[in-house]
């Protein structure tokens, strides 16, 4: 299986902060790679695939990178919206495999 | 819209049964794979199972082959989801998912875009 790693796990900021959450594969996934957006007593939700590609009606404050084994999230001036967990996720393999979540709190 | 509406989630003993359903609407559910992902406390997002759209690939976690089975009704827009042998770590908030790409596109291993409401599964006695 491959394994996701997220880091941090727990993330403080304020609102109109720039904040980066790194996702690391246990081997290469070339871009095949997903955000996913958690609030409390939700569902989640996708916002970026192919490790850069936002989602429709997803803010262009998000934006994604990297290839093969490292990538980032980053979400520039940060809003009260986007205070929530946040998931990477690959699909190089039939078994799609998650992050552990990295919490986003005020 | 695309919607996923997720149903049949419950309370069920130890080795117990149960079937979820997932309704679809809103894109041509014949032509998608579509997947269980399930989340608990103890082992955040796991990967369930998938379907593709002619019903002859179908895949299974290790945690859950030989005790689930994926199926679909593509004449009702429906996934199911038959439990068997139920444990209490099978306790969870089920989730349907779609992939982003029709089958027809050819794409191996599609990302998901979108996700259902869930339906919650407690194993206990």
């Amino acid at each position: 299986d491959i394994q996701m790693t997220q880091s941090p796990s727990t993330l403080s900021a304020s609102v109109g902060d720039t904040i980066t959450i790194t996702c690391r594969a246990s081997q290469s996934i070339s871009n095949c790679l997903a955000w996913h957006q958690q609030k409390p007593g939700e569902a989640p939700k996708v916002l970026i695939f192919q490790a850069s590609n936002l989602e429709s009606g997803v803010p262009s404050r998000f934006s994604g990178s990297g290839y093969g084994t490292e990538f980032t999230l980053t979400i520039t001036s940060l809003q009260p919206d986007d205070f929530a967990t946040y998931y990477c996720q690959q699909y190089c393999s039939y078994l799609r495999t998650f992050g552990q979540g990295t919490k986003v709190e005020i | 819209e695309v919607q996923l509406v997720e149903a049949g989630g419950g309370l069920v003993q130890p080795g117990g049964s149960l079937r979820l359903s997932c309704s679809a609407s809103g894109f041509t559910f014949r032509s998608h794979s579509v997947y269980w992902v399930r989340q608990s406390p103890g082992k955040g997002l796991e990967y369930v199972s998938g379907i593709n759209g002619r019903q002859n690939v179908m895949n299974y976690a290790d945690s859950v082959r030989g005790r689930f089975t994926i199926s679909r009704d593509n004449s009702k827009n429906t996934l199911f989801l038959q439990m068997s042998r139920l444990r209490p770590e099978d306790t969870a908030i089920y989730y349907c998912l779609k992939a982003r790409h029709s089958d027809y596109e050819s794409i191996d291993y599609p990302p998901f875009d979108h996700w259902g409401q869930g339906a919650l599964v407690t194993v206990s006695s």
